[in-house]
């Protein structure tokens, strides 16, 4: 089976860095995603690591470690817009890649 | 370019009645997936499909029927709806190719079964 785990909410100030972890357990493993969701939106694609290390896009960064089972997010010069929850996801090999999802963290940006 | 589109965005069922859900994918994407969301689950899966024709289970596959009769089409069916089933259903594309699992979401359909 297959099961990720992430804190269910965070909180931080507007222009501060937040970063949120994700551990997961698959397997077969290809690929970690993370997607972000506004409230009453649909999920949409931030980054994908399949190799260790750190992919940086914009203010997002995204890091994947193989060996620990571990990646996080990490979200620079946060802005009041970054209000949303972020879900991580595992491609996995099973079979089929289909992409299983975490439960998501809520991350609440203040002034 | 549409991407994804789910129809209908929402819709009141009573107990024991049935509904289909359509999903369509304008990118020429292989795999579909069918999602529900809950409040405090996160993204579950329903059913997915990896090609035209065919179909698989997910986590939560009990009291949903898929069809993936052409490849830009996924159908989610409900055959008796239950109040459990009140929920958020997301459908999604993907490529899947190992390279590239990014997956392109539906704006969602808001179920309520009462």
């Amino acid at each position: 089976g297959q099961s990720l785990e992430q804190p269910s909410e965070v909180t931080a100030v507007e222009g501060a860095i937040v970063q949120i972890n994700c551990t997961y357990q698959t397997s077969g493993f290809y690929g970690l995603s993370w997607y972000q969701q506004h409230d009453g939106g649909a999920p949409t694609f931030l980054s994908y690591n399949a190799l260790d290390g750190l992919e940086e896009t914009g203010r997002f960064s995204s890091f994947l470690s193989r060996s620990d089972s571990y990646g996080y997010l990490l979200l620079q010069e946060l802005q009041m817009k970054d209000s949303a929850s972020y879900f991580c996801a595992v491609q996995n090999s099973g079979g089929y890649q289909k992409v299983t999802f975490g439960t998501g963290t809520k991350l609440q940006v203040i002034p | 370019n549409a991407g994804v589109t789910q129809t209908p965005k929402f819709r009141v069922l009573k107990t024991g009645q049935s509904m289909t859900l359509l999903c369509a994918q304008d990118m020429n994407h292989e795999y579909m997936y069918w999602y529900r969301q809950d409040p405090g689950m996160g993204l579950r899966l329903i059913h997915y499909s990896v090609g035209e024709g065919t179909t698989a289970k997910g986590e939560v596959p009990d009291g949903y029927n898929v069809s993936r009769l052409k490849k830009q089409n996924f159908l989610l069916g409900l055959e008796s709806a239950a109040p459990s089933q009140t929920s958020v259903y997301f459908c999604a594309s993907s490529t899947g190719r190992t390279q590239n699992t990014e997956a392109f979401f539906g704006q969602g359909t808001r179920l309520t079964v009462v």
